[in-house]
């Protein structure tokens, strides 16, 4: 099956900076790369995703990059504020399960005002 | 659409009792999952339906868990007996499951503590 690996497991920003998480994943055949946003006591939330047809996404202030080549696929965060301050989840289908998706370990991300 | 509705809230119970939680998917969605979410082990998925149908219930730890999907708008994750460990937020999600690639809509959560 699909493995997903996220990294770092925390990171600590002063507000304004950009933030980048980073994410691998194993089975070539992956095509759909999400990311959820939970903050603390809500539900994880779709932020932005990514298919595997284009190298980059954007919406406002968030970006995601897949290098498939590479297998990796990366968020960024410019301009961040304290509201951005939650885990992140990056995820992966892997090429022989339908609708399902392997979940990276989560990225704790803070924004100090 | 009121979203993936789940109940209850919040489950406070005893080491040996039956708990069940319970999920109503978005009308429309095929496809249903159950997720337990830990600070130890993160969000782990334990069974998904399509179609009604159990597809991959590889993540059930063990025979005390268990899950039904008696019709597309109504679906049971069942704990008995129950134990300490188990305590943790159970998340139910759906999605439309057009091809292979769709956003999954995640339920507010059942926080379980098992006494």
């Amino acid at each position: 099956g699909e493995n997903v690996e996220q990294h770092p497991s925390t990171l600590s920003v002063q507000e304004g900076d950009s933030a980048v998480i980073k994410c691998t994943y194993s089975d070539s055949a992956s095509n759909y790369f999400p990311w959820y946003k939970q903050e603390l006591g809500k539900r994880p939330q779709l932020i932005i995703d990514i298919r595997s047809n284009v190298g980059e996404k954007k919406d406002q202030r968030i970006a995601v990059t897949l290098n498939k080549t590479a297998k990796h696929f990366s968020l960024h965060i410019t301009e961040t504020q304290p509201e951005d301050s939650a885990v992140y989840f990056c995820a992966a289908p892997g090429g022989t399960s339908y609708g399902k998706l392997t979940f990276g370990q989560g990225t704790i991300l803070t924004v100090h005002p | 659409d009121a979203g993936v509705i789940q109940s209850p809230r919040h489950e406070v119970t005893e080491m040996g009792q039956e708990v069940t939680l319970r999920c109503k998917p978005i009308s429309g969605h095929d496809y249903l999952f159950w997720y337990r979410q830990t600070m130890m082990r993160g969000l782990e998925l334990l069974i998904y339906f399509n179609n009604n149908v159990p597809i991959d219930d590889s993540g059930m730890p063990e025979d005390r868990f268990s899950a039904k999907m008696p019709n597309a708008s109504f679906s049971t994750l069942k704990i008995q007996p129950s134990e300490p460990r188990d305590s943790a937020v159970y998340f139910c999600a759906s999605s439309l499951g057009v091809g292979r690639q769709d956003t999954q809509y995640f339920g507010p959560g059942t926080r379980l503590t098992v006494l």
